[in-house]
Formats: structure tokens, sequence, C-alpha cells
């Protein structure tokens, strides 16, 4: 079954940098585009970015354009989020999510980040 | 950007009755190639959002048929026929017609 695992989040200070990663699993990774998702604390849901299947595009939130980075290796069915310089509204649980074709069909458990000093 | 607004943001039924949530949308979540790309999710509390609905009105793999969504344009609607227990939760609807994709407030649905 499709099993998408996220890691990489904790607590950090503003203007730190953070790299989250999930792996995929029960599915062909190289056919699918990829996002993440987040959720701030007791809020709704926020999408932050996206890479097609092949790497060809990438589409960031205006709010996190220049200081998040999305990447992806299809040959270990890895999804990565560079994030630097971050501020505290970027405190928030984050999604690995599976497109399925413009519709968000597996989401993985979630990695909480919060930025703090 | 698309809004996507909710109503009602939160709604207490009795177990075995109907409920409906309404999103609307800002401008038409008709895409150029004639599909509609308007889904609907549910989260329960602590758990990660699930596909329900997707293109406005079919039902994702292994979601009871008491689940069933509907609209076109900018008016859409996720009602469920007879609510059970385990349908609690926070229910989203979300496009992916226009980029950046966006997601409705949520709508909670609590049992009376």
């Amino acid at each position: 079954q499709v099993q998408l695992v996220e890691s990489g989040g904790g607590v950090v200070q503003p203007g730190r940098s953070l790299r989250l990663s999930c792996e995929a699993s029960g599915f062909n990774f190289s056919h699918y585009g990829m996002h993440w998702v987040r959720q701030a604390p007791g809020k709704g849901l926020e999408w932050v970015a996206v890479i097609w299947y092949d790497r060809s595009n990438k589409y960031y939130l205006d709010s996190v354009k220049g200081r998040f980075t999305i990447s992806r290796d299809n040959s270990k069915s890895t999804l990565d989020l560079e994030m630097k310089d971050l501020r505290v509204e970027d405190t928030a649980v984050y999604y690995c999510v599976r497109d399925g074709a413009w519709w968000f069909d597996h989401w993985g458990q979630g990695t909480p980040v919060s930025v703090s000093s | 950007d698309i809004v996507l607004t909710q109503t009602p943001l939160s709604s207490r039924v009795t177990l075995g009755q109907p409920a409906s949530i309404s999103c609307r949308s800002s401008r038409s979540l008709l895409h150029s190639n004639g599909d509609t790309y308007l889904s609907w999710l549910h989260q329960r509390p602590g758990q990660p959002p699930r596909l329900l609905i997707y293109m406005v009105s079919h039902r994702f793999s292994g979601v009871p048929d008491r689940f069933s969504g509907s609209g076109a344009e900018t008016e859409f609607t996720l009602t469920i026929s007879r609510v059970q227990a385990e349908d609690v939760g926070v229910y989203y609807c979300m496009q992916a017609t226009r980029s950046p994709y966006t997601f409705g407030q949520g709508t909670t649905l609590e049992i009376k």
C-alpha cells in the first residue's frame, strides 16, 4: 500500500534552516507529482509547494518563494523540502502528499516544525 | 488566489441523519480542459487528512457510498446521507484548478 513517511522536523530559531524528507513506498514514485502541505497549530491546511513527476516544474506558495526549495530523487523515492530563513509563521505540521492527478490522494503522518526563539 | 468559503463552519448532527457542507469559490473552478478540480477531504483529530471526493463527485477508493459530492463552477456541496460516529472531524474543500492550490477554512462536524 502507499506509504509516505516524513522526517526532519524539529525546533529551530528564526532565521535558521531545516531540511524535511519524505520516503515513499508502495507505488511507482517517478510517475507522480508530489506536494508539501502544512497545517499551523489549530489552523487549516495550506499548500506549500509542488514538484512534477519528472522535476520539470516546481511551484511555491508566495510566502515561501526564495526561502524554500522542493526537490526529489526518483532513484531513491524521496522528496525533500529545504527551508531557509525560517520565520515564526512557518511553524506547522508539514505533510508529504501524493498528487493523484490534481487531487491529493495520499498523505503522510506529518512532521512538526516549530520556529521559536 | 482563489478563495474557498465553506458553510457552515460547524455542524452538530444526530446519528443517522443527513449532513451537508457548502463550498463557494471566488472564481469558476472549471479548467480549460473541461474538468473541475474540486476535492473534499476529512481530517479526524490527530490524524492527517484523507481524500473523500475528487473532481466534484468521484468517490475515492474505499470511501463509503454515504458520501457524495455535487456542484459546478463556483458552488459545491458535500453530502453525508446518514452520519456515523466515525464521520466526526473537520471537512475541507480544496481546489487544484489554478495555482496556488487552496483550501476552504474547514467545517467541524460533531455528533449531537
